[in-house]
């Protein structure tokens, strides 16, 4: 059974650019929630979508936003890019959400200059 | 006060003993409990999840659970030097958001 998939897994980007990362889940999984990993924050909830729906959102700004397709696949936007938003990008698939277990892909390295 | 906390590592063991982890949490409607770890570049990969109060056994791992205290523990028995990883604490609160503790990083002494 094939896990979560996530692409790219590097990124170069430069201050002002947009990113759009890709995540897809498990076969079968319906939820897929995105994190941000930092050194210095930890894993921080971006948001979670659930058949195609933002279910939840975390305390980030409006340039981060996302969506789900209808085959559960998620992909994730970062507007007008800020050297803060270096990090590495986590998105993790499960069944339904809530309390079900959540599954992490590879990640992906954004890195902004 | 955090949501998620996590007893400061890092946490040096030598091999062979029991490495123990704790984690308290804020929101007293959390019902699931999951424990990551996480290597250094990698992602994190769950390890355990828990339910119910009591203890879960699986393998040299073992969850503890007390919802009334808002605590949840992992005993690593037998210690390996592939244990050496950092471990994080995920409750799932009542607004059923995965939250994370900043991570207690294991290093297992051969």
């Amino acid at each position: 059974k094939a896990g979560v998939t996530q692409t790219p897994r590097y990124l170069i980007k430069t201050r002002g650019q947009q990113v759009t990362l890709s995540c897809s889940p498990i076969s079968g999984h319906r939820s897929v929630s995105w994190y941000q990993q930092t050194p210095g924050q930890g894993l921080q909830f971006l948001f979670e979508y659930f058949s195609e729906t933002q279910r939840n959102k975390g305390n980030f700004p409006g340039r981060f936003s996302g969506r789900q397709f209808s085959n559960s696949r998620s992909e994730m936007n970062v507007s007008t890019l800020e050297l803060g938003d270096s990090a590495l990008y986590l998105c993790a698939s499960s069944l339904t959400g809530g309390g079900t277990e959540a599954f992490f892909g590879q990640g992906t390295r954004l890195t902004v200059v | 006060q955090k949501e998620v906390e996590q007893n400061s590592g890092p946490l040096s063991v030598p091999e062979g003993a029991i490495a123990s982890l704790n984690c308290t949490y804020s929101d007293r409607g959390s019902q699931s409990f999951f424990w990551y770890r996480q290597y250094s570049g990698k992602s994190p990969e769950l390890i355990m999840s828990i339910y119910s109060n009591g203890d879960k056994e699986d393998g040299r791992f073992t969850a503890q659970l007390n919802k009334a205290s808002q605590y949840v523990s992992l005993l690593i028995r037998d210690s390996q030097p592939s244990d050496s990883a950092t471990y994080l604490c995920a409750p799932i609160g009542g607004d059923y958001k995965l939250s994370f503790g900043a991570g207690t990083t294991v290093t297992v002494r051969a």
